[in-house]
């Protein structure tokens, strides 16, 4: 079975610091990868997606990056975090398909603090 | 582009009342569409999906119909628990993309 981990859960970083969130995907193969932002009471904000490796699409533009060196690792990173980075992270992976859109798994998330 | 509009909350129920959260949607084409469940702290977990028009969702209760003709796919369960207190995620995949469009999520309280 396919499984998504997210590291760390928990993160609280000084303004200005850099960031990297990693996730990876066990269980399947080139499978789209996705990075979302949940600020507190919200919904979802879509960051990045990609559908292989060095493919990333950028949906918000600001001062975080992501990248996906291997089929099954996605990394989220920031060269100087701001305070208003400080959010909920999620990663999710979705099956590749032609046709229409498939279902997203989400992993259990980061909880990024910036003091 | 496409959207999707839930139902406000915060929505506070007692145990074994009746819930129905709304959800609209924008679309071109025929998209696939899903009810997401997050529990405190947690990530996303999907709750039910329909993929055409008439089809019904279901899991733990919940169900959802797929309804073209009003652009719908209200959530609804018969008895409530305590168990079910969490924030429900109504969203739209492209028709022709990889991306799903996230509603604004609903809170809903469950008190015994």
């Amino acid at each position: 079975s396919q499984t998504i981990h997210q590291w760390p859960a928990t993160l609280v970083q000084p303004v200005g610091s850099p960031l990297s969130l990693e996730c990876t995907v066990e269980g399947t193969s080139n499978p789209n990868l996705y990075w979302y932002r949940q600020a507190a009471g919200r919904g979802l904000q879509l960051l990045f997606y990609s559908v292989g490796i060095g493919q990333i699409s950028s949906e918000v533009p600001q001062n975080l990056s992501a990248s996906r060196p291997q089929d099954r690792q996605f990394i989220l990173s920031s060269k100087k975090l701001l305070l208003s980075d400080s959010s909920f992270y999620l990663c999710a992976w979705s099956a590749t398909k032609q046709t229409s859109t498939d279902t997203q798994y989400f992993g259990p998330g980061t909880r990024l603090t910036v003091l | 582009g496409d959207s999707v509009t839930q139902m406000e909350g915060p929505v506070t129920l007692s145990e074994e009342a009746f819930l129905t959260i709304n959800c609209t949607y924008t679309a071109t084409g025929y998209p696939s569409l899903f009810w997401y469940v997050q529990y405190p702290g947690e990530g996303l977990q999907l709750l039910l999906k329909a993929t055409k028009a008439d089809d019904k969702g279901s899991n733990k209760g919940f169900e959802a119909t797929y309804r073209k003709e009003t652009t719908s796919f209200h959530l609804e369960k018969g008895s409530v628990q305590v168990s079910d207190s969490a924030v429900y995620f109504c969203a739209l995949g492209e028709t022709s993309g990889s991306r799903l469009t996230f509603g604004e999520g609903t809170q809903l309280t469950v008190n015994p």
